[in-house]
């Protein structure tokens, strides 16, 4: 397993369109978080899975955002109607049992023109 | 409102000399876990270093040494004999950990960070 991967990279979409971004975390591990970090800040918590159960939602996570874990593998997070506000780092991250042993993938950088 | 404040944007720091990154943090929870992380430009986030709350015993991993004092609820990061690679974006984050329940999410709040540049 070579890590927490993220797709795609990079994102350029128009203001209004649709986009969803992929986490595959390591394969043993069963929690999952997505975070958003904007230019120069420190990434804030978006939300939580535990397998495939979404168990925390941050209140940064809009109606406009949706985030699943199928059977507690791969995460997608979607964003509706983006708007130039939602332009960020989207990062991901899984670990085992505790947050002892985090490990963050490299992100998908959006911007919304 | 648990939060982690890093009160120093940005540091420079000669090749091979030391230089100490500070956090606060502040909780009421008893239970936790503190990280310094790094974040290289446009790469990926790194873990330097991490410490439990309930160890008295500061934590060191090579030239990563902190100085944790749970009382002042203060964390900072020693980084000795500085190298070139070094140069990132370092921050610092706090966990809580709860031995029973669900409420252990593991969820990290972190601090705004320090933009660290070693000079040759």
């Amino acid at each position: 397993d070579t890590g927490v991967s993220q797709d795609p990279r990079h994102k350029i979409t128009k203001r209004g369109q649709n986009v969803t971004f992929r986490c595959d975390p390591i394969s043993e591990h069963n929690r999952l978080y997505w975070y958003r970090q904007t230019l120069g800040q420190g990434p804030e918590f978006l939300t939580y899975f535990q397998n495939e159960a979404q168990l925390e939602k941050s209140r940064l996570l809009s109606d406009r955002f949706s985030a699943e874990r199928p059977k507690g593998s791969f995460s997608t997070l979607e964003i509706q109607r983006t708007e130039q506000g939602d332009s960020a780092m989207y990062l991901c991250a899984s670990s085992g049992y505790s947050a002892y042993g985090y490990t963050f993938g490299s992100g998908t950088r959006l911007t919304v023109v | 409102a648990q939060t982690v404040t890093q009160s120093q944007p940005e540091m420079s720091v000669q090749e091979a000399e030391t230089v100490t990154l500070s956090c606060t943090y502040d909780t009421s929870e008893n239970n936790y876990y503190l990280f310094w992380y790094k974040q290289p430009p446009s790469r990926q986030m790194i873990l330097v270093i991490r410490q439990e709350a309930y160890k008295q015993q500061n934590a060191t991993e090579n030239r990563f040494s902190v100085n944790f004092q749970k009382a002042a609820k203060s964390f900072s990061l020693k980084i000795s004999d500085s190298q070139l690679g070094d140069t990132a974006m370092y921050f610092c984050a706090f966990t809580t950990f709860h031995y029973y329940g669900s409420s252990n999410t593991g969820k990290l709040i972190f601090g705004q960070g320090t933009t660290l540049q070693v000079k040759p």
